[in-house]
């Protein structure tokens, strides 16, 4: 298995502009999450789905935030509009019995 | 809910030297402890993780303890190396949840 699969690596956007983020989990794995990482606060956990639906959403920070898994092998997370305070490293993770990060996506918003 | 605490946040130690890092935990229903290693501009990979029926466990150079009384867990790292520099993080999980709980990590500088 290729691990859990982000894209883009990089993005870098103007402020107002909607930003989606992509993730494919490792297969057989049913929960999902989407973290955020910052210097200023660590990793941050977004938003979780277990076979595919949304379980705790408490740490998405605002209504511009948004994050869908209409499969098991596909999770967004959508960004509409970004601010520059949205810039960070974006992780997606799977986890069966133990938690799969992948690569992230920095995000970069001018 | 769960709350877990990283200590230090910046380890610096000579090459060959041994390396702790501690961590502590809130709640006593957490049973899992994994450990993640991240190098720059990588995801976080587990290393090494311990679940709460058991005190200690090792793996060539890291090992990790676990003091279920006290709540408190350690990353040992014996005959550090340069590749060993990365910031690694605890997490902890409640038992019957998936959602892993990190501290915030601590900054492993092993100088040649």
């Amino acid at each position: 298995d290729a691990g859990v699969i982000q894209s883009p690596r990089h993005e870098v956007t103007e402020m107002g502009q909607e930003v989606t983020l992509r993730c494919k989990p490792i297969s057989g794995h049913n929960s999902l999450f989407w973290y955020r990482q910052t210097m200023m606060r660590g990793l941050e956990l977004l938003i979780y789905f277990n076979n595919n639906v949304p379980i705790d959403d408490s740490g998405m920070p605002e209504d511009r935030f948004s994050a869908k898994m209409p499969n098991a092998s596909f999770s967004t997370l959508k960004i509409q509009p970004s601010e520059p305070r949205d810039s960070a490293v974006y992780f997606c993770a799977s986890r069966n019995t133990e938690a799969f990060f992948g690569q992230g996506t920095r995000l970069t918003v001018v | 809910g769960e709350n877990v605490e990283q200590h230090p946040s910046t380890l610096s130690v000579q090459e060959g030297d041994s390396a702790v890092i501690k961590c502590t935990y809130s709640d006593s229903a957490s049973n899992y402890f994994p450990w993640y290693k991240q190098e720059l501009g990588k995801g976080p990979q587990l290393i090494i993780d311990i679940r709460s029926n058991v005190g200690e466990k090792k793996d060539q150079r890291i090992a990790v303890t676990l003091n279920k009384t006290a709540k408190h867990f350690s990353l040992h790292i014996t005959e550090t190396q340069p590749e060993d520099s990365a910031v690694y993080f605890c997490a902890a999980i409640r038992g019957g949840s998936y959602i892993p709980t990190f501290g915030r990590g601590t900054s492993l500088i092993v100088h040649p």
